[in-house]
């Protein structure tokens, strides 16, 4: 079975710029939740979807947003990019359900120059 | 807000030695995880507790959940090299449905 899959490894980015990171989720899992990890720090959740919709964000600003598409993968857009959003941005699906285990992909690496 | 606190943030053992990591929310969980994140990889999910005062083994490793729903533990008996790297609870918010992560035990391992 194939595991959670996100593109690209890694990404590039100066200031102000707009950046896309995919991610698609296990066969069978409808929920998709995005994670930012600093380097060195620990997880903050972002956003949360399910069947289509966004279930909850994190404490973020607006220009961080997605969607998932009706086969389940996510897409997580940030917009006018500032240094401080250089990260480890994880993707993590579980079954529909959010006290269900979540399996993390390995992660966008962007970085904001 | 809630909060989900772990301590230690680091831990040195030399292998073979025992090692903890405690993590203390400021509220009620319905449910904890713990991940293990391997240096330069992902978060991979350990395991679930459910009940309060629930433990759970999985070969060396021992989990716990507080009696009160608040507090949980990771232990591993006689540590290994192959057990190096980040311990993460997560546990999830009250009534949001966003999964808070602890800031992680970072264990080092000596041979």
């Amino acid at each position: 079975e194939a595991g959670v899959t996100q593109s690209p490894t890694h990404l590039i980015k100066t200031r102000g710029q707009q950046a896309t990171l995919r991610c698609s989720p296990i066969s069978g899992h409808t929920s998709v939740y995005w994670y930012q990890q600093a380097l060195g720090l620990g997880l903050q959740f972002l956003l949360w979807y399910d069947e289509g919709e966004e279930r909850n964000r994190g404490n973020f600003p607006p220009r961080f947003s997605g969607r998932q598409f009706p086969n389940y993968s996510s897409e997580l857009n940030v917009n006018a990019l500032e240094l401080e959003d250089s990260a480890l941005y994880l993707c993590a699906s579980s079954r529909s359900g959010f006290y269900n285990e979540q399996f993390f992909g390995p992660g966008t690496r962007l970085t904001v120059l | 807000g809630q909060q989900v606190m772990q301590i230690p943030q680091y831990q040195h053992v030399q292998e073979g030695e025992d090692f903890t990591t405690y993590c203390n929310s400021s509220t009620t969980l319905s449910n904890i995880q713990w991940y293990k994140q391997r240096p330069g990889g992902h978060p991979v999910f350990l395991i679930q507790l459910v009940k309060s005062g629930e433990v759970k083994k999985q070969k060396r490793l021992t989990f716990q959940f507080g009696e009160a729903k608040k507090n949980s533990s990771l232990h591993i008996t006689a540590t290994q090299t192959t057990d190096v790297g980040t311990y993460f609870c997560a546990g999830p918010n009250t009534g949001g449905f966003k999964t808070i992560f602890g800031a992680g035990t970072r264990l080092f391992v000596k041979a």
